[in-house]
């Protein structure tokens, strides 16, 4: 059973920089599969941050790209964001989760988020 | 703003069909996922895939696609269905951006 664990301060000043680190269980990073960050502004939408490859291959929201981001530590099975230069606008509530995808039958191709953290909140203020 | 269009609230009747939809060009390319979140809760996901469900979601739940536009339906709504919808899919920009719906928060009456 696959369970993910976000940690990480739940408070940051602007201007600083938000760290968060999410524990696997269940599953070695190392076989395979995209780990993504995803966070949710209070009453608001899921937005996606960034997702990287077991190998290191990352990839980013456009919008975030040059704040984020996103490291693995296969060694200890997980996986880091950092997003700088952080402003009110980025308190949420921050989601690791596992990143399936895969082409069917159609020739189509699905991705989707199947196993999740319970997700931080994370509060920016002074 | 979301790439993804999703009608903000829809409303059924307990036991009633409901059908929330999401719209985007990226659909046609790619399908959509999609996500349950309840209040304080992590999203759960529901529909993946032209029409998958991970174990333990209700058959009650299904997915289907059209053109731009990607349906979920619930067949028979019950309560514990009230909660907020999201779609997912890749962007089609070629970029691996993955993108949401707005979300549509379900009410059953």
């Amino acid at each position: 059973q696959v369970q993910l664990q976000e940690s990480g301060p739940g408070l940051v000043k602007p201007s600083e920089t938000l760290s968060l680190t999410c524990a696997v269980s269940g599953y070695s990073i190392s076989s395979g599969y995209y780990w993504g960050w995803i966070r949710q502004p209070p009453g608001k939408g899921l937005e996606w941050i960034g997702s990287i490859y077991h190998s290191g291959s990352t990839y980013y929201n456009p919008s975030l790209k040059s704040r984020v981001t996103i490291s693995v530590d296969t060694s200890k099975n997980q996986f880091s964001l950092k997003l700088s230069s952080v402003t009110a606008a980025d308190t949420a509530v921050y989601y690791c989760a596992r990143q399936d995808g895969h082409y069917d039958s159609s020739g189509y191709y699905v991705e989707y988020f199947q196993h999740w953290g319970q997700g931080t909140l994370v509060t920016v203020s002074s | 703003s979301s790439e993804l269009t999703q009608d903000p609230a829809v409303s059924v009747a307990l036991g009633q069909t409901v059908r929330i939809t999401c719209q985007g060009d990226s659909l046609r390319s790619y399908y959509a996922s999609w996500y349950q979140q309840k209040p304080g809760q992590a999203p759960v996901l529901v529909i993946y895939g032209k029409n998958n469900r991970p174990s333990g979601i209700p058959d009650r739940f299904s997915g289907s696609s059209s053109g731009n536009t990607a349906s979920l339906t619930i067949t028979g709504a019950q309560a514990e269905d009230e909660a907020d919808y999201y779609c997912n899919s890749r962007d089609s920009s070629g970029n691996h951006r993955v993108v949401f719906g707005g979300g549509t928060k379900l009410t059953v009456l």
